[in-house]
């Protein structure tokens, strides 16, 4: 299958910083990557939908001051989190879909755990 | 909307023992259905997926999943279970369109006793 390379794999950061997160669409041209959350022992929760040149659509109950997202190429996006906070600790996992064969399913990412102290 | 139904928060099994998985899904438009296997602060590995064609769908690890459009489920089984088939699994729904996010429900943790 394709791969998406997510990065970092895990991160700590103080209160009040702000955390980059990379996703890259290795061996494919990712048209569309979304972003999801997910806390632990629960399900992954849509963040947003970014396609490639566009804004990205938040879901309802996203901040999107708060969590910035950019898909500046066809192979990264990146979810940058602001002014981090301890409740933003999370497990985030990105993944991407493609054109054509690479459309029938989305690839993930190998997700970041971020802990904000 | 999509939505994603997975009935038993938590399932256990013996090794050996049948594995079964319920997930029933909503959707107003041809589905495409998946399931995903996740182990501790790990990303997601596809099992397997239903786009359209075949309704039983064969996928990896044994496991294989049957698409009933009737009953709107698409249910993960797999004959004997490994210990290393614990973990948490996800069935997931999507629209056909490419561009559309995966729908996921909220998971089944299998346990495996020796």
């Amino acid at each position: 299958g394709a791969v998406v390379s997510q990065h970092p794999s895990w991160v700590i950061c103080k209160s009040g910083t702000s955390v980059k997160i990379e996703c890259r669409s290795l061996d494919f041209q990712a048209t569309t990557m979304f972003w999801y959350r997910q806390f632990p022992k629960q399900s992954l929760m849509l963040m947003a939908t970014s396609n490639e040149g566009s804004k990205a659509t938040y879901e309802q109950g996203v901040e999107k001051d708060k969590f910035l997202i950019n898909h500046a190429s066809l192979t990264l996006s990146t979810l940058t989190v602001t002014s981090a906070h301890p409740e933003d600790s999370s497990f985030y996992i990105c993944s991407a879909r493609g054109l054509g064969g690479r459309g029938t399913e989305a690839f993930f990412g190998q997700g970041t755990r971020l802990t904000v102290v | 909307a999509q939505s994603v139904t997975q009935l038993g928060s938590h399932v256990s099994v013996s090794e050996g023992a049948l594995v079964l998985l319920r997930c029933n899904y909503s959707s107003s438009v041809p589905p495409y259905l998946f399931w995903y296997v996740q182990y501790p602060n790990q990303g997601l590995q596809l099992l397997l997926k239903y786009t359209t064609g075949a309704t039983l769908v064969k996928g990896i690890n044994g496991f294989e999943a049957e698409f009933k459009k009737s009953e709107t489920s698409f249910h993960l089984t797999k004959p004997s279970a490994h210990m290393s088939d614990a973990a948490e699994y996800f069935c997931a729904v999507s629209e056909a369109q490419a561009g559309t996010a995966l729908i996921f429900g909220k998971g089944t943790t299998l346990s495996v006793s020796s």
